[in-house]
């Protein structure tokens, strides 16, 4: 079946340091992967997205490569800021399925 | 205007209660959700409708029961509630066919405590 690991939380941060999450996935075919973003006290939202290998989404100084050979996806950005605390998900989206799998999230704190 | 509006926010009941989450999306999507999200974030798919219609039917227990009046309108009725069954309770929408791009529109969520 299809899933999604990713490094557990939380994980804390000073402002400015460099930000990496770790995601693996195991699925059939070519999966769609996307990383979504819950801030507090509010609904997910995508972040970034990769539809195939090699690609590379990037958003908001985040960035993530889709990497075929390590079936991975990790998260990072250069300098993180107290705004970017969140919990962050990784997700895949096998073929043309109609739902999306996701990781179990991963809490972010940035401290000033 | 809110895209995908859930209400109630918050709904703290006994167990053995019946209650019912409604959601609302503006957006003109065809399809629509509900996830379950744990306490430890993790989050799980529970059904989704494309027009009316059930296309999702997860592993869940019959005392969940959704319900789809129209395609901008799913809400989610909960007999007999349970301990377990607190939660925060997400309901999302998206494009169906060629549309859909992997993006789901999510509401801010429904947080059910039951005592």
């Amino acid at each position: 079946g299809n899933s999604v690991t990713q490094m557990e939380g939380p994980v804390t941060l000073s402002e400015e340091a460099f930000l990496t999450i770790n995601c693996t996935y195991t699925a059939t075919g070519y999966p769609s992967l996307f990383w979504y973003v819950q801030y507090p006290g509010e609904g997910l939202q995508l972040l970034l997205k990769a539809t195939k290998a090699d690609d590379k989404g990037s958003n908001k100084g985040f960035e993530a490569t889709y990497r075929k050979e390590t079936t991975s996806f990790h998260l990072e950005k250069g300098s993180v800021q107290v705004s970017d605390s969140a919990v962050y998900f990784c997700a895949l989206r096998a073929g043309s399925a109609r739902q999306l799998t996701f990781g179990s999230g991963t809490q972010l704190t940035v401290l000033p | 205007d809110t895209a995908v509006s859930q209400t109630p926010k918050y709904l703290v009941t006994q167990m053995g209660n019946d209650k019912s989450i409604k959601c609302e999306q503006n957006l003109g999507h065809d399809t629509m959700y509900w996830y379950k999200q744990d306490s430890k974030k993790f989050l799980k798919i529970m059904f989704s409708y494309n027009n009316k219609e059930l296309i999702i039917n997860e592993t869940v227990p019959n005392r969940f029961s959704p319900k789809s009046p129209d395609k901008a309108h799913l809400n989610l009725h909960i007999n007999s509630l349970e301990l377990g069954d607190s939660a925060v309770y997400f309901c999302a929408s998206s494009p169906l066919g060629r549309g859909f791009t992997g993006e789901l529109f999510f509401g801010e969520g429904s947080r059910l405590t039951v005592l």
